[in-house]
């Protein structure tokens, strides 16, 4: 079945240190691809979104770009805040598929 | 407006105990979901329904039961409840999932589960 594996955490970065987190996905056909975020105590939000090879998403300073080739979807900010500090989680979406399945989440603490 | 609310927030009980949790969407979403988040953060798919209608059922014990009264309803129900059930239970909602109008999935803030 459909699957994600994304690097394990924690991550501990310095404020304007910049950050990748790898996704890598198993899908049949063409997913769409997200990372969500979680803040502490919070539910999860849609930081961005692919839905086709070659697109990138990017919202907040964050950026990832869906790559078919290396079924991959790697999450980057060039520049990180203390305020980023949270859980991201890569998750797909396959056709035909009422779910989404997620990564395992990475947890980021970013130190001023 | 709060898109996905789901209630109680926190909930403590002992073992043995039947509760329910509550999750109501106003997004007019037509499938709507549960997910488990165990403590190391790690994010399980328990339900999803679309337009009132169970649609997954991923291997969760006959013990929880969902219900949707109706499109923008979905409740759990947990009986004689164990020490491995607590948990974050996640109730979210999306459009058409699997199809080319589904957008994101929303998220409600968690039902924070813990079984003494």
């Amino acid at each position: 079945g459909d699957s994600v594996t994304q690097m394990e955490g924690p991550v501990t970065l310095s404020e304007e240190a910049f950050l990748t987190i790898n996704c890598t996905y198993t899908a049949t056909g063409y997913p769409s691809l997200f990372w969500y975020v979680q803040y502490p105590g919070e539910g999860l939000q849609l930081l961005l979104k692919a839905t086709k090879a070659d697109d990138k998403g990017s919202n907040k300073g964050f950026e990832a770009t869906y790559r078919k080739e290396t079924t991959s979807f790697h999450l980057e900010k060039g520049s990180v805040q203390v305020s980023d500090s949270a859980v991201y989680f890569c998750a797909l979406s396959g056709s035909n598929d009422y779910k989404l399945s997620f990564g395992a989440g990475t947890t980021v603490t970013v130190r001023a | 407006d709060t898109a996905v609310s789901q209630t109680p927030k926190y909930l403590v009980t002992q073992m043995g105990n039947d509760k329910s949790i509550k999750c109501e969407q106003n997004l007019g979403h037509d499938t709507m979901y549960w997910y488990k988040q165990d403590s190391k953060k790690f994010l399980k798919i328990m339900f999803s329904y679309n337009n009132k209608e169970l649609i997954i059922n991923e291997t969760v014990p006959n013990r929880f039961s969902p219900k949707s009264p109706d499109k923008a309803h979905l409740n759990l129900h947990i009986n004689s409840l164990e020490l491995g059930d607590s948990a974050v239970y996640f109730c979210a909602s999306s459009q058409e999932l699997g199809t080319a109008s589904f957008t994101e999935a929303f998220f409600g803030q968690g039902t924070r589960l813990t079984v003494v």
